[in-house]
């Protein structure tokens, strides 16, 4: 079945320490992104990517980072820059049109 | 840049009856309008979107209207279930440089009370 994967879905991480959270699609959609959500604030955009080897920062990368080696894969780093990281973050994916994100399950960050 | 504006953010209607959720939107080059429902726990899923081509858009107790001068476009649920109760998002989207460029609203979480 298609979909995208993220992975883990639970994280604990201790101040100061970076952690990688993991997505992937096997949709081949060209477009990926990454969304911080926390409560009454709806999507609010980190990074995206339209191709491999190519991203871009969103309205609040300051304290993340990503890779796009491969189509399928979109890493996020949440480094220990981030001074407030615990939120829930979705990963989604598009083709490189005008139309529908799907989106991966979420992975929920809390700092310990 | 796009700002979405939804509301309200909280709603809790009886089964049976009919829920409403309102989003405007800044930019009028945006043209394609998804509606996202997230359930406790998951990421969010398309349930129904409108392109700025039409005015209305139907799909069995779900629907949406667009209102192109006014720049706002809604939600309509019939018929609300205990299931239909979530989080919903409205989104504009417009194409930006080759990059789809997608505004979200803030949600509205809709309890349907049985």
């Amino acid at each position: 079945d298609g979909g995208i994967t993220q992975s883990p879905k639970y994280l604990f991480r201790k101040e100061g320490q970076n952690v990688t959270l993991s997505c992937e699609q096997n949709l081949n959609h060209d477009a990926m992104y990454w969304y911080r959500q926390d409560p009454g604030q709806g999507l609010r955009l980190i990074y995206y990517s339209q191709i491999v080897n190519d991203f871009q920062k969103g309205d609040i990368a300051e304290g993340y980072s990503v890779s796009r080696e491969k189509k399928e894969s979109f890493p996020l780093t949440v480094t220990s820059a981030q001074k407030n990281p615990t939120a829930f973050y979705l990963c989604a994916s598009k083709y490189q049109t005008n139309t529908e994100a799907f989106f991966g399950q979420g992975t929920r960050l809390t700092v310990v | 840049g796009e700002n979405v504006e939804q509301h309200p953010s909280t709603l809790s209607v009886q089964e049976g009856d009919s829920a409403v959720i309102k989003c405007t939107y800044s930019d009028s080059a945006s043209n394609y309008f998804p509606w996202y429902k997230q359930e406790l726990g998951k990421g969010p899923q398309l349930i129904i979107d409108i392109r700025s081509n039409v005015g209305e858009k139907k799909d069995q107790r779900i629907a949406v209207t667009l209102n192109k001068t006014a720049k706002h476009f809604s939600l309509h649920i019939t018929e609300t279930q205990p299931e239909d109760s979530a989080v919903y998002f409205c989104a504009a989207s417009k194409e930006s440089g080759g990059y789809q460029k997608v505004t979200f609203g803030i949600g509205t979480k809709l309890q349907v009370i049985p």
